[in-house]
């Protein structure tokens, strides 16, 4: 069974601080997305990762994948208030179309 | 394209009745998901479709739960008889499931409250 794990779940910060979110897979698979929820919204797509090494930027958000360790990062830099969101990444197994999500992590950045 | 959409997006209904949600997934997308999100158990994926065809129902919780997709651009999940313990946000969700498998993209959900 595939299992996606994410850590912390819970995360406040101070405006201007990094941070890493960790994304942690249990079974084989070449392929991790990350995406960002609203309270009370659906869920947005913000980062495909396609193969190991891949990194994505986009603004204060950068994601790594490495498929030997299953782990992929979500580093955010320099934080500002408008980031807070909760953070899912999902992994599709190999061989299936079938996308399970992690546990979410809930950023909550103070001013 | 306007993207997944679902209706209703909030639902009332009292225990026992039944309850259809409705999804128009993404036009040339072949895989589509119905995923339940609550606090208690964050987003589980229920079932899924590729190319029409259920592939995985193995999430759904029980037998009042059923969803079919009878063509490619509509598909419908429905709880009956429906308990308060189904209350949550139920979201319907399309991709391009293939060898370029893309990211899922998601409809608005439908909050469903049973009383």
């Amino acid at each position: 069974e595939l299992k996606v794990e994410q850590n912390p779940l819970f995360l406040s910060m101070q405006e201007g601080k990094n941070y890493t979110i960790y994304c942690n897979y249990s079974t084989t698979s070449d392929r991790l997305y990350w995406y960002r929820q609203d309270p009370g919204k659906s869920l947005e797509s913000l980062f495909v990762l396609l193969s190991n090494g891949a990194v994505k930027q986009e603004g204060r958000l950068m994601a790594s994948l490495d498929t030997k360790a299953r782990l992929s990062t979500l580093h955010i830099t320099a934080a500002v208030h408008d980031l807070s969101a909760t953070y899912f990444c999902a992994v599709d197994m190999r061989g299936t179309y079938k996308y399970i999500f992690g546990t979410g992590t809930r950023l909550k950045v103070l001013a | 394209d306007a993207g997944v959409i679902q209706s209703p997006r909030h639902e009332v209904t009292e225990m026992g009745q039944e309850v259809t949600l409705r999804c128009k997934p993404i036009s040339g997308h072949n895989s589509l998901f119905w995923y339940r999100q609550t606090m208690m158990r964050g987003l589980e994926l229920l079932i899924y479709f590729n190319n029409n065809v259920p592939i995985d129902d193995s999430g759904m919780p029980e037998d009042r739960f059923s969803a079919k997709m009878p063509n490619a651009s509509f598909s419908t999940l429905k709880i009956q008889p429906s308990e308060p313990r189904d209350s949550a946000v139920y979201f319907c969700a399309s991709s391009f499931g293939g060898l370029m498998n893309t990211e899922a993209f998601f409809g608005q959900g439908t909050r469903l409250t049973v009383v």
